[in-house]
């Protein structure tokens, strides 16, 4: 059972470009969340998706920022008109269901802005 | 408002001690808590799994406890080596289910 895969790992944009990052959960999972980790800052919880729905999006920006997770495919973290500030890791992780179950992550992606 | 602190922020050792790292958190009302490993430039990987109702959890040289009521877990790590040299995340799972993370303690265990 392949784990949670992110791609790409490494993304490099310049400022005003847009950023796709693509996260495919273990097989069986249906929830997943999205966290960023910003240089020396712990990481911060943006979004957690369903098939086709979006459960919490207390932790994303209010511009800018959109996730989806599609019933077909993986999910996707978009990132419009990127700035420099938005330079971090992303992970994403997997869970088979909510309340106590443990949370798998990603390698995530490393986003750089110049 | 969920917050998790971990102390101390930065841990150097030399082989083979046994140590201690805290953490801490401000509402008990949680449903399980992790402790992770995070390697330089690299993900994260889940070391342990504690539930609400769990006073430890066990896994090889490392061992956790949770103390829900008074808000703290402690990651045990036995016999260190180098190869244990790696952040150590801590985080909880309340209501909602995001989880929240401290900021970390950097180990170094020296040869």
């Amino acid at each position: 059972n392949a784990g949670v895969m992110q791609n790409p790992r490494h993304l490099v944009r310049r400022r005003g470009q847009e950023a796709r990052l693509r996260c495919s959960p273990m097989k069986g999972h249906s929830h997943v969340y999205w966290y960023r980790q910003l240089p020396e800052e712990g990481l911060k919880f943006m979004v957690y998706l369903q098939k086709e729905n979006i459960i919490d999006e207390s932790g994303m920006p209010k511009e800018r920022f959109s996730a989806e997770f599609p019933k077909e495919g993986p999910s996707i973290l978009r990132i419009q008109q990127v700035v420099r500030g938005d330079s971090a890791a992303y992970f994403c992780a997997s869970s088979p269901q909510s309340d106590s179950n443990e949370q798998f992550f990603g390698p995530g992606t490393r986003l750089t802005v110049l | 408002k969920q917050e998790v602190t971990q102390i101390p922020a930065a841990l150097s050792v030399p082989e083979g001690e046994n140590l201690v790292l805290n953490c801490s958190f401000t509402d008990s009302a949680i449903y399980n808590l992790q402790w992770f490993r995070q390697d330089p430039g690299k993900g994260l990987t889940s070391l342990l799994l504690i539930q609400s109702s769990q006073r430890e959890q066990t896994s090889g040289r490392l061992n956790a406890s949770l103390d829900k009521s008074s808000g703290r877990s402690t990651l045990y790590i036995a016999a260190s080596q180098p190869g244990d040299s790696a952040t150590y995340l801590c985080a909880v799972k309340g209501g909602s289910e995001k989880l929240v993370f401290g900021k970390g303690t950097k180990l170094t265990v020296n040869p």
